[in-house]
């Protein structure tokens, strides 16, 4: 049981270059989400899916595309990177709501994306 | 906007020290979560807090809900080295319906010196 995984750890981009952050868990959560980390500013959520074909966006979703076809994957797709995207970025699941009474959210080890 | 508002962001004190982290907002949440996140780690759950007064402890720490559920704070009595790290706090919005019900502050870095 891995729990949350995520790929690559580290990633360097030029701008408008394009990359995919990968994302599985093999808990069977229904609650995947995509979280950017940066000095000063806590979490922010990008994009979340509630299952298999269901994404919605977050409070920073632009710039960052995802999908939902399988219920352990949920990739982050950077389609021209630009210098703001530079951060940290944490992948999460959860078999609740991520703010319902008694639900954890498990997250994953993070990648670190720097956008030159 | 919905604002958590932690403090202090940084804190360096000797082993054996207590400390207090406090998390505030105008807010009122129907749960607050405490995290704890190591360097080049995610975060990961240390406590829920549900009912406003609430206190739970969990070893050396003691968590507090405030009574009108729209604070929290995070006492570590006899700090020690291995509880350096970030202190993420997390409130979730009374009646959201999205992921984005959860808020995050912008949390504190613990050093613990030896």
């Amino acid at each position: 049981n891995a729990g949350v995984t995520q790929t690559p750890k580290f990633q360097v981009l030029k701008t408008g270059q394009s990359m995919t952050l990968q994302c599985a868990q093999d808990m069977n959560h229904e609650y995947m989400s995509w979280y950017r980390q940066d000095p000063g500013m806590g979490l922010r959520l990008i994009h979340y899916s509630v299952g298999a074909g269901i994404t919605d966006q977050g409070e920073v979703p632009n710039g960052y595309n995802v999908s939902r076809s399988t219920t352990e994957d949920f990739p982050l797709r950077l389609l021209s990177a630009a210098p703001s995207q530079t951060s940290v970025y944490f992948c999460a699941s959860s078999s609740r709501l991520a703010g319902e009474v008694g639900n954890e959210q498990f997250f994953g080890p993070g990648t670190r994306l720097t956008v030159l | 906007t919905q604002l958590l508002e932690q403090s202090p962001q940084f804190l360096s004190i000797q082993e054996g020290e207590n400390l207090t982290v406090y998390c505030n907002s105008s807010s009122v949440f129907s749960s607050l979560q405490w995290y704890r996140q190591e360097p080049g780690e995610g975060p990961v759950l240390l406590v829920t807090v549900v009912t406003g007064g609430e206190v739970k402890k969990l070893k050396r720490l003691t968590f507090q809900f405030g009574d009108a559920r729209k604070d929290s704070s995070l006492h570590i009595t006899a700090a020690q080295p291995g509880d350096t790290g970030l202190y993420l706090c997390a409130g979730a919005v009374r009646g959201g319906g999205s992921q984005g019900n959860l808020i995050f502050g912008k949390g504190t870095k613990l050093s613990v010196k030896p």
